[in-house]
């Protein structure tokens, strides 16, 4: 069984901080990583993806990714209240059986940034 | 929310009714997916098409059909609704297979009494 795993929280963080998150995740044939938000009431929306090992930086996120210790994390610079939201990490794991890719969902990390 | 929509948006039915999702794109992406999402277990798939007529089941399927007659288009059928089905429904696309994005819709919240 591939799992994600992400810390539930809730994590709170005061606004203009540094928001760190976290997920680990079980296959080290893993190829690609998403992070996800979601708003509450909302559908996931999806603002990073990483493919390789080390940062990737999209505006005030970063990406991490490091495949031999099988950890992605998600770096939020300068939070804002806005950035209040469930944030949920997605692993494409290579499925044999099926011989195709699936995407698993970790169960999600809920930041609240604090005016 | 990537062209994507959903119908209908709320839902509330009956046990032992069949009750039919719809996913429409307007990407003209090839992939198509259907997941719920239910409190202590995140998203969890249910059914997917790689094209035209061709679908495959995901890790839910039971109690679930799809199908897929337009590239446009993607149904979810309930074939007779459970409370253990009260959920909310998110169909998702993606341009190839493979480990690439998925863009999601906005969601369908069923309820089954």
């Amino acid at each position: 069984q591939k799992e994600v795993e992400q810390n539930s929280g809730p994590l709170s963080v005061p606004e203009g901080a540094i928001a760190s998150l976290n997920c680990t995740y079980s296959d080290r044939v893993s190829q690609s990583f998403f992070w996800y938000r979601q708003y509450s009431g909302k559908s996931p929306e999806l603002i990073m993806s990483i493919y390789s090992n080390g940062d990737k930086e999209d505006g005030r996120f970063t990406a991490q990714l490091n495949k031999a210790s099988q950890y992605v994390s998600l770096l939020i610079r300068d939070s804002q209240p806005s950035d209040s939201a469930t944030y949920l990490c997605a692993v494409n794991f290579w499925n044999s059986g099926g011989s195709n890719y699936k995407l698993t969902f970790g169960k999600g990390t809920l930041l609240t940034v604090n005016p | 929310d990537a062209g994507i929509t959903q119908s209908p948006r709320h839902k509330v039915t009956e046990t032992g009714t069949p009750v039919t999702l719809r996913c429409h794109q307007t990407e003209n992406h090839r992939y198509m997916y259907w997941y719920r999402q239910d409190p202590g277990h995140g998203l969890r798939l249910i059914h997917y098409s790689y094209g035209v007529k061709d679908t495959d089941k995901g890790e839910v399927s039971d109690g679930y059909s799809v199908s897929r007659s337009k590239t446009e288009d993607f149904l979810l059928t309930l074939e007779s609704a459970t409370s253990s089905q009260t959920s909310v429904y998110f169909c998702a696309i993606s341009s190839a297979g493979g480990p690439y994005e998925q863009y999601f819709g906005p969601g369908t919240r069923l309820t089954v009494t």
